[in-house]
């Protein structure tokens, strides 16, 4: 079975650092996709960034990018120039397989960031 | 705009009444899941849909029924629901087996007393 750890419960940034949050993951699947999701206090999912295991180059989103090392099977998310809208939940989820073709997506517990002025 | 919209968005109700949460996409997407997020136990799948009529159980069933007559709606039943049910609920949609986008609706938080 598939597993993601998000090992971070809470980080701290100050306004316009750059930060990241860590994510590993394991799979015996040499297809595979890595997604990361910011959850704000109102509750809503929003979609970040993906990152698929073919792809040679690392996901990059405006001022999120996905430090993807495959071999050590991390797909950490780095928020460059951190700002005060940027404090929420953040999880890593990675797509499993399921049946009739579908799949599933696997959440990590998340990390809490908050930033501060 | 491009978005996947639940209804209601809060509810409160009483063991045993029967409810219906709905769900709709307009991207045309094959795929549309429904998940259950509770603290400690993060994001679980409850059924999932490939396509028209095809649905498939996910991680967490139990209590649930989920149909899929339409492409655009993936309605999340609760024949009796207990307290247990309590949770925050997101449908969420994507564009098929292989995706690089997963888009999850709003969000419903049910509360059975």
């Amino acid at each position: 079975a598939q597993k993601i750890t998000q090992t971070q419960p809470g980080m701290f940034v100050q306004e316009k650092e750059a930060v990241t949050l860590d994510c590993t993951y394991d799979t015996s699947d040499p297809s595979y996709g890595l997604f990361w999701y910011k959850q704000p206090s109102s509750g809503e999912m929003i979609f970040l960034i993906y990152q698929g295991s073919y792809d040679q180059q690392n996901a990059t989103e405006g001022r999120y990018s996905l430090n993807f090392q495959k071999a050590r099977k991390s797909a950490n998310l780095v928020i460059s120039a951190s700002q005060l809208g940027d404090s929420a939940m953040y999880f890593c989820a990675m797509r499993e397989p399921r049946s009739n073709s579908g799949y599933a997506l696997n959440f990590g517990k998340g990390t809490s960031l908050l930033v501060t002025p | 705009e491009a978005q996947v919209t639940q209804n209601p968005r809060y509810l409160i109700t009483v063991t045993g009444k029967k409810l219906t949460v709905t769900c709709s996409q307009n991207m045309n997407h094959e795929y549309m899941s429904w998940y259950r997020q509770d603290p400690g136990l993060g994001l679980r799948q409850i059924y999932y849909s490939m396509n028209v009529e095809v649905t498939d159980k996910g991680d967490v069933p139990e209590g649930y029924k989920v149909s899929r007559k339409e492409k655009r709606n993936f309605p999340l039943i609760l024949e009796s629901p207990s307290p247990n049910q309590t949770s925050l609920y997101f449908c969420a949609s994507g564009p098929g087996q292989v995706s690089n986008e997963q888009f999850f609706g709003p969000g419903t938080r049910l509360t059975v007393l």
